[in-house]
């Protein structure tokens, strides 16, 4: 089964306006982590931001939101006032406590267009 | 603070032929990772070492990838033969051991084409 699923290959959003990036997770850890990584045509993955499973508050860095609903098991980016240069592929990520190992596991990734 | 460091950029090759990778980890990150990373697909993991044990070797073909991690510093990932398929941006990264909440560090990744 797919531990991070993104459903949407590709969104467009007009600049300025608001766009919010789908997320759903797989799980069974009580403690685990959720991340959202930006990778621009050059290719390296940047890190926007985080979301724990036991914080309470929506985590939000900027322009970026996080929209955590644990029961549903999804964690949705939202970017308010796009830019241009927000153009670029989305990933979305889970790190969990348990095991050894404790990797990032990425989703299919979800490719942003801003317009003018 | 230097981010994380890998050599070739870019690199072409002919299938059957052998190519290395190589990473420099951000200083002081003990845990360093290998993922692949498809066209059109999320990084897959291949390896993750802590120091210079590995702990995830799981989705590594060992039949023709092979990496090591010297000294727990600098790790080199190795392909013999290439195939076609093995075609992809192979992305070092690192990350503070034992801080399983912090964010991995990524480097600008090594683009391979195997002719």
């Amino acid at each position: 089964a797919q531990k991070i699923t993104q459903t949407q290959p590709g969104m467009f959003v007009q600049e300025k306006e608001a766009v919010t990036l789908d997320c759903t997770y797989d799980t069974s850890d009580q403690s685990y982590g959720l991340f959202w990584y930006k990778q621009p045509s050059s290719g390296e993955m940047i890190f926007l931001i985080y979301q724990g499973s036991y914080d309470e508050q929506n985590a939000t860095e900027g322009r970026y939101s996080l929209n955590f609903q644990k029961a549903r098991k999804s964690a949705n980016l939202v970017i308010s006032a796009s830019q241009l240069g927000d153009s670029a592929m989305y990933f979305c990520a889970m790190r969990e406590r348990g095991g050894t190992a404790s990797k990032l596991t990425f989703g299919t990734g979800t490719r942003l267009q801003v317009t003018l | 603070e230097a981010g994380v460091a890998q050599s070739p950029r870019y690199k072409i090759i002919e299938k059957r032929q052998s190519v290395a990778f190589w990473c420099n980890p951000i200083s002081g990150h003990a845990t360093l990772y290998w993922y692949q990373q498809i066209l059109g697909q999320g990084p897959k993991l291949l390896i993750q070492f802590q120091n210079n044990g590995v702990v995830d070797d799981s989705q590594l073909p060992k039949d023709r990838f092979s990496a090591e991690r010297l000294k727990g510093v600098d790790s080199t990932l190795k392909i013999q033969p290439a195939k076609l398929e093995d075609s992809a941006v192979y992305l070092c990264a690192s990350s503070l051991t034992g801080v399983w909440t912090g964010e991995l560090f990524f480097g600008e990744g090594s683009r391979l084409t195997v002719l």
